[in-house]
């Protein structure tokens, strides 16, 4: 089945600590992203990969990383930088141009 | 700035009457507009887009209207059942500019009453 599959669902983080969540697509798809939703907000945009090896920032990259090796492929790394990292993560992916496909989630939880 | 405004947090509707969720948008460079649906603890789902060449577009009980004077959108539920019930994000992009770069707004609660 084709689709957008991230790992892992849950996630605690200690204090200090840096976690990667990983995403992967197998729909061809050229362009990727990480949004961040908090409770009761809206959908903020971290990163985002137009082609590999190439991404940009978005509106709330502090304290993130990334990295686009491979089409299928785009992890988040949630450094220790990161003041606030709890949340449900979503990554995403596109065709050029078209609709977005999200992911079913992450949910990290500092502990 | 908020460039994509979703005005209501959250909307109730009774069974088989019709949802109507509101869009407005500042940015003028947008071209190409979607709704998405989104259960708790769940990625959102893709519902249906409009072109800013197009004022309507149909897709079953689904029908997006789009006022580019207005700089506002809006999405119609016909009936409403009780699995429509979810959050529903307003997205825009500037396909023409910005194409990977697709802006939500904060999402507006429906809540279908059996």
């Amino acid at each position: 089945d084709g689709g957008i599959t991230q790992s892992p669902k849950y996630l605690f983080r200690k204090e200090g600590q840096n976690v990667t969540l990983s995403c992967e697509q197998n729909l061809n798809h050229d362009a990727m992203y990480w949004y961040r939703q908090d409770p009761g907000q809206g959908l903020r945009l971290i990163y985002y990969s137009q082609i590999v090896n190439d991404f940009q920032k978005g509106d709330i990259a502090e304290g993130y990383s990334v990295s686009r090796e491979k089409k299928e492929s785009f992890p988040l790394t949630v450094t220790s930088a990161q003041k606030n990292p709890t949340a449900f993560y979503l990554c995403a992916s596109s065709r050029q141009g078209s609709t977005i496909y999200f992911g079913e989630g992450s949910w990290l939880t500092v502990v | 700035d908020q460039q994509v405004k979703q005005n209501s947090p959250s909307l109730s509707v009774q069974e088989g009457r019709i949802s109507i969720l509101n869009c407005d948008y500042t940015n003028s460079m947008f071209d190409y507009f979607l709704w998405y649906k989104k259960y708790p603890a769940e990625g959102p789902t893709f519902l249906i887009s409009i072109s800013s060449i197009k004022d309507k577009n149909e897709d079953g009980r689904f029908t997006v209207f789009l006022n580019k004077s207005a700089k506002h959108l809006s999405l119609h539920i016909v009936p409403s059942q009780p699995g429509d019930s979810a959050v529903y994000f307003c997205a825009a992009s500037a396909l023409k500019t910005s194409y990977d770069k697709v802006i939500f707004g904060p999402g507006t609660s429906l809540s279908v009453i059996p």
